[in-house]
C-alpha cells in the first residue's frame, strides 16, 4: 500500500544553516507529492508540490525534487530563518486522488 | 476570502458520549475531506466527499464514526460512544473541484475524551 517515511525530528539548526528533511515514499505508479507545513498555533498549509517525476516544487526558498529512481522528495532550504520553525509533513496523493497519505512529521527548530 | 472553518475549536467530552464536529468548506469548493491528527498515528485520512457522489469512507476507523454533507456544503463528523483513543485533532479540508487538486485545511477541532 501507500506510505510515506520522513526523517525523525526534532531538527535543530542555527539561523542561516542549510536544511534537508528527507522523505521517501512507497506507492503504486507516480503519485503527486507534497510538503505541508504547520506553524505553531496554525493550521496545515501547503508549502510546495510536484505532480510528476523530475518536477521541482518551490516556495518561500524551500525546494523539493520528485525523484522516481529513489522514490524520494527531500525538502531543502539554503538558509533557514527563525520564522521557519514549524512541523513539516511530506505527503502523497493516493491513486484515486481522494486522500493524502502523510508522513509522521518533522519538527524544525531554528535559533538565532 | 474566508478559509475553511471548523467548530468547535475545542471539545471535551466524557467517554461514551456522542460528539458532532462541524466543517464549513471554502465557498464554491465541491470536494471536502476529513482527517485525524493524533500523537500515536500521525495524520490519517478519514472520509472524502465530492459533489453528489457516494463518499469514500475507506479511512473511517470504526462504525462509531460517520459523516454527512448536506447541500454539498457544510459537513458534520459524528463520533458515537466516544472512547479515549478518539482524542485527537480532527481536520477538515476542501478543494475546488475534487481529486488531484490542492487541499486547503481548516484549523481543526481538538477533541479530548475523558
Amino acid at each position: 500500500g501507500n506510505s510515506v517515511t520522513q526523517m525523525e525530528g526534532p531538527v535543530t539548526l542555527s539561523e542561516e544553516a542549510f536544511l534537508t528533511i528527507n522523505c521517501t515514499y512507497t506507492a503504486t505508479g507516480y503519485p503527486s507529492l507534497f510538503w505541508y507545513v504547520q506553524y505553531p498555533g496554525e493550521g496545515l498549509q501547503l508549502l510546495l508540490k510536484a505532480t510528476k517525476a523530475d518536477d521541482k516544487g518551490s516556495n518561500k526558498g524551500f525546494e523539493a525534487t520528485y525523484r522516481k529512481e529513489t522514490t524520494s522528495f527531500h525538502l531543502e532550504k539554503g538558509s533557514v530563518q527563525v520564522s521557519d520553525s514549524a512541523v513539516y509533513f511530506c505527503a502523497l496523493l493516493n491513486q484515486a486522488g481522494t486522500a493524502l497519505i502523510f508522513g509522521k512529521g518533522t519538527t524544525l527548530s531554528v535559533s538565532s | 476570502g474566508a478559509g475553511v472553518s471548523q467548530s468547535p475549536s475545542n471539545k471535551v467530552t466524557e467517554k461514551g458520549k456522542d460528539v458532532e464536529l462541524r466543517c464549513d468548506p471554502i465557498s464554491g469548493h465541491t470536494a471536502l475531506y476529513w482527517y485525524r491528527q493524533s500523537l500515536g498515528q500521525g495524520l490519517e485520512f478519514l472520509i472524502y466527499f465530492q459533489g453528489n457522489s457516494a463518499p469514500d469512507k475507506s479511512g473511517l476507523p470504526s462504525d462509531r464514526f460517520s459523516a454527512e454533507r448536506t447541500g454539498g456544503s457544510v459537513s458534520t463528523l459524528t463520533i458515537q460512544r466516544t472512547q479515549q483513543e478518539d482524542s485527537a485533532v480532527y481536520l477538515c479540508a476542501s478543494s475546488p473541484q475534487g481529486p488531484r487538486e490542492t487541499q486547503y485545511f481548516g484549523p481543526g477541532t481538538r477533541l479530548l475524551v475523558l
